[in-house]
């Protein structure tokens, strides 16, 4: 079982730079999200998506965009990468419902010179 | 609006002592309650969920959590720690009222074991 899929695992970009980093779920889940993890500050989320063909605003969406591609995919964009989202991101994903327990990617880490 | 406070940043114990993670929320209805573990370079891994009922819940691993209404905790306990268990632990509140699946994280705790 894949569950939760993020790529790349690891890249360095140069300020400026844009990337696009990519997750995708198999387990048919309704709910995906992206959060950043400093040291110090726990996961913040980014942005999420409670469902297919919707998107919302988390707790530090600037500087990002995202884009609920179907129901098993959900990438995070950076259009114009700067020095202060030099973070490792992670990927989640859950059956819609705030009770529900969230499944995360194994992250990717970004550094941004 | 919801937060989680985790007060210890870093607890170091003994293999095979006990072992007390503390962690306090703010939320004005019965929250969504969750405990995950990250393992250096892995993703978040849920040991424990609390929803409603029986205040004490049983996770994997031999964690359990108590939820404790009247001073808004949810502590993660293990009767005997094993060096496999260093690793960095999140308690995390969800809104009942929400439909969203969002969920805050508070700070971390990281443990360390020694041998």
């Amino acid at each position: 079982n894949a569950g939760v899929t993020q790529t790349p695992k690891f890249q360095v970009l140069k300020t400026g730079q844009s990337m696009t980093l990519q997750c995708a779920q198999d387990m048919n889940h309704n709910s995906m999200y992206w959060y950043r993890q400093d040291p110090g500050m726990g996961l913040r989320l980014i942005y999420y998506s409670a469902s297919e063909g919707t998107t919302d605003k988390g707790e530090v969406p600037n500087g990002y965009n995202v884009s609920r591609l179907n129901k098993r995919e959900f990438s995070l964009r950076l259009e114009s990468a700067a020095p202060s989202q030099t973070s490792v991101y992670f990927c989640a994903s859950s059956l819609q419902g705030s009770n529900q327990p969230q499944h995360f990617g194994d992250g990717t880490r970004l550094s941004i010179l | 609006a919801q937060s989680v406070t985790q007060p210890d940043i870093h607890i170091t114990v003994s293999e095979g002592a006990s072992l007390e993670l503390r962690c306090n929320y703010s939320y004005g209805a019965t929250p969504y309650l969750f405990w995950y573990v990250q393992s250096p370079g892995q993703g978040l891994q849920l040991l424990l969920k609390y929803f409603s009922g029986d205040t004490l819940v049983q996770g994997i691993k031999g964690f359990e959590a108590e939820f404790k209404r009247s001073q808004s905790s949810f502590n993660l306990r293990k009767p005997s720690v094993h060096w496999s268990d260093a690793a960095e632990y999140f308690c995390a509140v969800g809104a009942s009222s929400s439909n969203t699946g969002k969920l805050i994280f508070g700070q971390g705790t990281t443990l360390q074991v020694k041998p």
